[in-house]
């Protein structure tokens, strides 16, 4: 199974609410990051939160990494219908030949 | 300044064909990276380049597979003899830092490819 993978697969919200989507690894890393990729093309970074970190803001996203649990969670407040997107985390982690490994992804539907 | 570009867009070949996929990375970046990403997948990594180091292959699915980067910028994939399971969007990446902590990829549009 993949390094990172996310969780749901899916997810469906109203405009005005709140996304939240998590993401699960196996080995130690040395960082996560979030991207946003819009209609199967090229990935957008969002955010890069170091292993020593716990939680950074950006704008609107909240990125939260707890370490003794491998998990991260990606928090999109406020939710507009231009977040529809597919939303991936990537480890680099040294186990994996320090490699960017991203996830199967989260696929997020803002409706309006 | 200009982002990654990638060409062709989209391209569609019979099966058997071979293909070539262009990558030109942000000025100055020394990483290159290839990814395939199937439809509804995450991405799966094929080749990485950096500077003059020899490129990490280990992701390349088979000996059908091939990439160059000539003068540590532009990059070509090659993928001969296409099959039907090669269909996907390849990815083209660039970063200013190689592997290691604390970097961010910048990413291309992309390459439909499909094998009929």
């Amino acid at each position: 199974s993949q390094q990172g993978e996310e969780d749901p697969q899916a997810l469906s919200i109203q405009e005005g609410e709140n996304a939240t989507m998590n993401c699960s690894y196996k080995t130690s890393i040395n960082n996560l990051q979030w991207y946003r990729q819009n209609s199967g093309r090229g990935l957008v970074h969002l955010i890069l939160i170091r292993s020593n970190e716990r939680e950074k803001h950006s704008g609107r996203l909240r990125v939260t990494l707890d370490t003794s649990k491998k998990s991260s969670s990606l928090l999109i407040t406020a939710s507009r219908a231009a977040d529809t997107a597919s939303y991936f985390c990537a480890t680099d982690a040294i186990a994996a030949g320090n490699k960017l490994t991203f996830g199967g992804g989260t696929r997020v539907l803002v409706k309006p | 300044g200009a982002g990654v570009s990638q060409s062709p867009s989209n391209k569609v070949t019979e099966k058997g064909k071979d293909v070539e996929l262009r990558c030109d990375p942000i000025s100055g970046h020394t990483a290159l990276y290839w990814y395939r990403q199937s439809l509804g997948q995450g991405l799966e990594f094929l080749i990485y380049f950096q500077g003059n180091s020899a490129p990490d292959k280990s992701g390349l699915p088979s000996d059908r597979f091939s990439a160059e980067r000539t003068g540590g910028s532009v990059s070509t994939l090659t993928i001969q003899r296409t099959q039907q399971e090669d269909s996907a969007v390849y990815l083209c990446a660039s970063s200013s830092k190689g592997w290691g902590v604390n970097y961010e990829q910048y990413f291309g549009p992309g390459t439909r490819l499909t094998v009929t």
